[in-house]
């Protein structure tokens, strides 16, 4: 079993719908919680960051951490078409410095 | 300003020769790692260089994979014996410090890796 499990998808949405991403984990010592997008031949880019359990909202995006369900989520509001991408989510905890990755989800939104 | 530079962008080999890729972080940054992504797959964790501290080499899959970091700067994976499982994309990421929201991992584009 993986650490992470994420959706591979693909998630077609049409433009300006809500978008719900999500993933799991089993390692309860994950503390830090993020969200990278990667698009086609390029390499990740930091999205969103959260620390522990809670909500964090940056423009479009929202990211919710549970960690009582060690589930973790990132909504995308009014999608555009500029937001088809892969979404990776990715964790670590405060022994390792290296992140774990989920495998991606690969979000298309059409015009 | 520069980003993380990879080079090669693609490199096509024989199965049983050796590559070396290359990882230019940003200057400054004390933090660096290599990543491994399979078509379909996540990322998968090799290698992370923190100043001169031991690196953390947890994720080779195997002996026949080793990287160097010189002078704290550019960083070198070789993979020696090359095989088709080896075929993936191989990302380079650097950071101030160790990943977080005041030091986030900046990615290269990667080196393609095709193993015939």
């Amino acid at each position: 079993q993986k650490e992470v499990e994420q959706d591979p998808g693909p998630l077609s949405v049409p433009e300006g719908a809500i978008v719900s991403l999500n993933c799991t984990y089993s390692n309860s010592a994950f503390q830090y919680f993020m969200w990278y997008r990667q698009y086609s031949r390029k390499g990740p880019e930091l999205l969103m960051y959260t620390y522990s359990s809670g909500n964090k909202e940056d423009g479009r995006f929202t990211a919710q951490v549970d960690k009582s369900s060690k589930y973790i989520s990132l909504f995308i509001r009014d999608s555009q078409p500029s937001d088809s991408a892969t979404y990776l989510c990715a964790m670590m905890g405060t022994g390792r410095r290296a992140l774990t990755f989920g495998s991606g989800t690969r979000l298309q939104v059409q015009p | 300003g520069a980003g993380v530079s990879q080079s090669p962008s693609n490199k096509v080999t024989e199965k049983g020769k050796d590559v070396e890729l290359r990882c230019d972080p940003i200057s400054g940054h004390t933090a660096l790692y290599w990543y491994r992504q399979s078509l379909g797959q996540g990322l998968e964790f090799l290698i992370y260089f923190q100043g001169n501290s031991a690196p953390d080499k947890s994720g080779l899959p195997s002996d026949r994979f080793s990287a160097e970091r010189t002078g704290g700067s550019v960083s070198t994976l070789t993979i020696q014996r090359t095989q088709q499982e080896d075929s993936a994309v191989y990302l380079c990421a650097s950071s101030l410090a160790h990943g977080t929201s005041d030091s986030p991992l900046h990615f290269g584009n990667g080196t393609r890796l095709t193993v015939t």
